[in-house]
């Protein structure tokens, strides 16, 4: 079945660093991928999407490129703040099994 | 650990009758709850956060009194879409705190109202 593989976490990484969070997936059509971002005590927001191959969402200064050719969805950000520190997650929707694969969640802790 | 279990995953039925969304945490009891609602191609929507024992709180807009939420047990919560209408078609997802900020979700239910 479908599946969606995120790194683990907690990443910990220090004011203006380069964040990586690296998402694989598997399905059997053509999903749309998110990325969403859980902020401690709120519920989930959408970071951003790509609804085909190729396409990049960006959103707050992350990207992420839909490719299809590594089935990844890797979520980068240039110079991370305090403010980023979140929980994060990879998930997959395809129409045709109506449903939402989610990835564990990556902890994200970023330090001043 | 940490698994939601979530029924149905799909149902169809008639307009006016009411629906009725079971999320039962197996392995960790969920003192938080979270339903969100999603369009196909498009982002969640928290629809509101129950908590065990106690009223949910609802986010703007969404009708207290059509979408019944029930926290009754730290292992139960249960969304109930009342007289529900070809509008309220969608896919409904709930999630789970557990730990020390962890979340985990169900897998989610597609209702088609007819």
């Amino acid at each position: 079945g479908d599946s969606v593989t995120q790194m683990e976490g907690p990443v910990t990484l220090s004011e203006e660093a380069f964040l990586t969070i690296n998402c694989t997936y598997t399905a059997t059509g053509y999903p749309s991928l998110f990325w969403y971002v859980q902020y401690p005590g709120e519920g989930l927001q959408l970071l951003l999407k790509a609804t085909k191959a190729d396409d990049k969402g960006s959103n707050k200064g992350f990207e992420a490129t839909y490719r299809k050719e590594t089935t990844s969805f890797h979520l980068e950000k240039g110079s991370v703040q305090v403010s980023d520190s979140a929980v994060y997650f990879c998930a997959l929707y395809e129409d045709s099994n109506y449903q939402l694969i989610w990835g564990a969640g990556t902890k994200l802790i970023i330090k001043p | 650990g940490a698994v939601v279990s979530q029924h149905p995953s799909r149902v169809i039925c008639k307009s006016g009758t009411s629906v009725k969304i079971e999320c039962r945490s197996l392995d960790f009891q969920a003192t938080t709850m979270f339903w969100y609602r999603q369009f196909p191609k498009q982002s969640l929507m928290l629809m509101a956060t129950s908590n065990e024992g106690s009223k949910a709180t609802y986010e703007q807009g969404v009708e207290k009194d059509k979408f019944l939420i029930n926290h009754a047990s730290l292992t139960l919560s249960t969304l109930t879409v009342t007289s529900a209408h070809p509008e309220d078609s969608s896919f409904y997802i709930c999630s789970a705190r557990w730990g020390r900020g962890g979340y985990t979700f169900g897998s989610g239910t597609r209702l088609t109202v007819v």
